[in-house]
């Protein structure tokens, strides 16, 4: 089993839709969280971390569930810039993270 | 602040050839790290350097070195290119927050062909 695992899409949504990404790990040591998101052939950025408790940034909200060990993010009223590769980011120590395939977004007009 | 900055952007390499792959970051991180990112596989962690003078393998570490020149500057060195070696490197950054978590800041990177 992958240690981060990820649906890779495409998801293809109009303009205004909500869309969600989920994405399990096995690890259940794992204590930080991340989504991260990848432009095409551009650096992974950080998008958001994912706290416990759930947060929420604008129209992008994160959740974690450590029972299932599964994370997900929430993107309300896409935009045209939404459209990306969103990578799910685990840490298995302080230092290392491990990284998902990524699920590629592409919102049409 | 630049960030982390990779140089060369591109390189093509023949088979056997030799290259370093350099990066530096000005943000006063104390943790480095490079990746190579293959179609389908994702980010995979070459080397780290969790520290100045310090460095460990990470998950696909064979064909490579590394130096950790000083605080600033994380090498990576490939001795003889091979055509499984083609792909886009990146280099990272990293704090470590009060919090326990890991914010990675990413280069550019660096688009290798072996042939």
């Amino acid at each position: 089993r992958k240690e981060v695992e990820q649906d890779p899409g495409p998801f293809n949504v109009p303009e205004g839709a909500t869309v969600a990404f989920n994405c399990t790990y096995s690890n259940s040591a794992s204590q930080s969280f991340f989504w991260y998101r990848q432009d095409c052939r551009k650096e992974p950025k950080l998008l958001m971390s994912v706290y416990s408790s759930g947060n929420e940034d604008g129209r992008f909200t994160a959740q974690l569930n450590r029972a299932s060990q599964y994370i997900s993010l929430l993107i309300r009223d896409s935009k045209l810039s939404d459209s990306a590769t969103y990578l799910c980011v685990v840490n298995v120590d302080t230092d290392k993270l491990i990284f998902g395939t990524g699920t590629r977004l592409q919102v049409f007009p | 602040n630049a960030g982390v900055t990779q140089t060369p952007k591109f390189q093509v390499l023949k088979t056997g050839q030799s290259m370093t792959l350099q990066c530096a970051q000005d943000m006063n991180h104390n943790s480095m790290y490079w990746y190579r990112q293959d179609p389908g596989m994702g980010l995979r962690l070459i080397y780290y350097s969790a520290s100045e003078g310090t460095t460990d393998k990470g998950e696909v570490p064979n064909g490579y070195n590394v130096s950790r020149l000083n605080k600033r500057e994380f090498s990576l060195r490939l001795e003889s290119a091979a055509p499984s070696q083609t792909s886009v490197y990146f280099c990272a950054s990293s704090e470590v927050n009060l919090g326990g978590t890991d914010t990675q800041y990413f280069g550019p990177g660096t688009r290798l062909t072996v042939l």
